[in-house]
């Protein structure tokens, strides 16, 4: 079974550049998350989506980030102006609907450095 | 907010020692206490999960006790190898409602080196 795949794997902008990864979950999985893990600390959630609708964006820096979910599947994490505290390993992962919330698949993560 | 606090930082063990890592939560109610192992370059990976209703439970040498009244629950490794050198992070599901979403909380992590 192929994992989640992301893209691109590193990433170095300027401050007030834009930058946008991409997720392919595990096929068949449902619910898709996008976490910020900065170095030296848990990841953080930043939107979790249910088939292509939001669950919970609560914790996404809406001025500058966006994320979407077209047709349920891929997802892309915008950040736009980037800062420097933007920093950090972007995660995706995914889980199948029905299955306990802590049971996430993980991608490799997008390491983005903002110079 | 609602926090997860994860201790040691960092750890160093010898071949077959037995590490453990420590977490604690503040008063709300969770359904699951995950931990995640990640290695570089890696995503975290589901590693062994409990309920607060259990006291402890084993995988393989993965070990997860839960002191409920203390509100602390700790990973144990026993025989340690040195494939087992990772990070690892504690996390904690909070129980949906009253403004929960049901999103993990995870704790800051913790390095662990085995020497051979």
């Amino acid at each position: 079974e192929a994992g989640v795949a992301q893209s691109p794997r590193y990433k170095i902008i300027e401050k007030r550049q834009s930058v946008a990864f991409w997720c392919n979950p595990i096929s068949g999985h449902a619910t898709l998350y996008w976490y910020q893990q900065i170095l030296g600390q848990g990841p953080k959630l930043l939107i979790q989506f249910q088939n292509n609708g939001v669950v919970d964006d609560s914790q996404l820096p809406k001025d500058r980030f966006s994320a979407e979910r077209l047709k349920g599947v891929d997802s892309t994490l915008k950040i736009q102006p980037a800062k420097l505290e933007d920093s950090a390993v972007y995660l995706c992962a995914s889980s199948l609907a029905g299955q306990g919330p802590y049971e996430q698949y993980f991608g490799p993560g997008t390491r983005l450095t903002v110079t | 907010q609602q926090q997860v606090k994860q201790s040691p930082q960092s750890l160093i063990v010898q071949k077959g020692g037995i590490p453990i890592i420590n977490c604690a939560y503040e008063n709300t109610a969770f359904d699951y206490f995950p931990w995640y192992q990640q290695f570089p370059g890696k995503g975290p990976a589901l590693l062994i999960a409990i309920r607060p209703d259990v006291s402890e439970k084993k995988e393989g040498r993965f070990t997860i006790s839960f002191n409920k009244s203390a509100k602390q629950f700790s990973l144990h490794i026993m025989d340690s190898q040195p494939g087992d050198s990772a990070t690892y992070f504690c996390a904690a599901l909070p129980r949906k409602g009253s403004g929960n979403t049901g999103k993990l909380i995870f704790g800051q992590g913790t390095t662990l080196q085995v020497k051979p």
